[in-house]
C-alpha cells in the first residue's frame, strides 16, 4: 500500500463547476496535510494545509479532512481554466516528519 | 526576499558519471529537503538536512548523498548515474520549528537527463 494515494486522473470539469480531488493515506498517526498545485514544467506551490478534522475554506478552495477514514480532499468551486494543473496531496508522517507526496491528480478545466 | 534557488536548471550527463546539484533556501529557512520527480509522478523524498546533518532519508541508494553548509545551502550528489536517474530534482526549504513546519517552498528544480 502506498503511503499517499490519489486518483491519477486526468479529471476534466467544465468551467464554473466544482472539481473534487481525493487523497488517502496509510499512516494513521499523521497530523498535517497539504495540497500543492503544480503547473506543467513548474515546481509545486502550496495551496492549503489542514490539521484538524472537518473543513477549511480559503477563497474558492476547501480542504476536507477525515482522520478516522484517513481521507483528505480538495474542492475547487467555480473552476477556471487557470486551475488546470496537477494537484499533489502531501502528508507529514509521524516517522521523522518528512513530507510524503501522492502521485498527483491532473485537473483540466474546459472553457 | 529571495525564494529557493537551484542550479543548474538543466544538465545532461552520461551513465556512470557523477553530478552535483545546488540549492539555496528561502531567506530565514533552516531545513532543506530534496525530492526526485519523474515525469508524470509525484515528488519522491530523497533526504532532509537540518543543522548540517541528514535528518531523514527516503528509499534511495547510497549513490545519493548530500550536504548542508553553515549558511543552510545544500548540495545533492549522485554517483554512478543510471538512466533511471533522469528526473526533475526539486529542492524545498522549510522551518524546523514553529507553527508552519512542514510547509515546503520549492525551487524551480534541476532537470537531469542521463544518456
Amino acid at each position: 500500500q502506498k503511503e499517499v494515494e490519489q486518483n491519477s486522473g486526468p479529471l476534466s470539469v467544465p468551467e464554473g463547476a466544482i472539481a473534487s480531488l481525493n487523497c488517502t493515506y496509510s499512516d494513521r498517526g499523521s497530523q498535517s496535510f497539504f495540497w500543492y498545485r503544480q503547473y506543467s514544467g513548474k515546481s509545486p506551490e502550496l495551496i492549503m494545509f489542514i490539521y484538524s478534522n472537518g473543513d477549511k475554506e480559503d477563497g474558492r478552495f476547501t480542504a476536507q479532512l477525515n482522520k478516522a477514514s484517513q481521507y483528505v480532499s480538495l474542492l475547487i468551486r467555480d473552476s477556471q481554466p487557470s486551475d488546470s494543473a496537477t494537484y499533489l496531496c502531501a502528508v507529514k508522517t509521524t516517522r521523522g516528519g518528512k513530507l510524503i507526496f501522492g502521485q498527483g491528480t491532473e485537473l483540466s478545466v474546459k472553457p | 526576499d529571495a525564494g529557493v534557488t537551484q542550479s543548474p536548471t538543466h544538465l545532461i550527463k552520461t551513465r556512470g558519471q557523477q553530478v552535483t546539484l545546488r540549492c539555496s533556501p528561502k531567506s530565514g529557512h533552516d531545513t532543506v529537503s530534496w525530492y526526485q520527480q519523474a515525469l508524470g509522478q509525484g515528488p519522491q523524498f530523497i533526504f532532509q538536512y537540518y543543522e548540517e546533518e541528514e535528518r531523514q532519508r527516503g528509499n534511495f541508494p547510497d549513490r545519493f548523498s548530500g550536504h548542508q553548509f553553515p549558511n543552510y545551502s545544500s548540495e545533492l550528489n549522485v554517483n554512478a548515474l543510471l538512466l533511471g536517474d533522469s528526473a526533475l530534482y526539486l529542492c524545498a526549504s522549510s522551518l524546523a520549528e514553529g507553527p508552519n513546519t512542514g510547509e515546503l517552498f520549492f525551487g524551480e528544480g534541476s532537470r537531469l537527463t542521463v544518456l
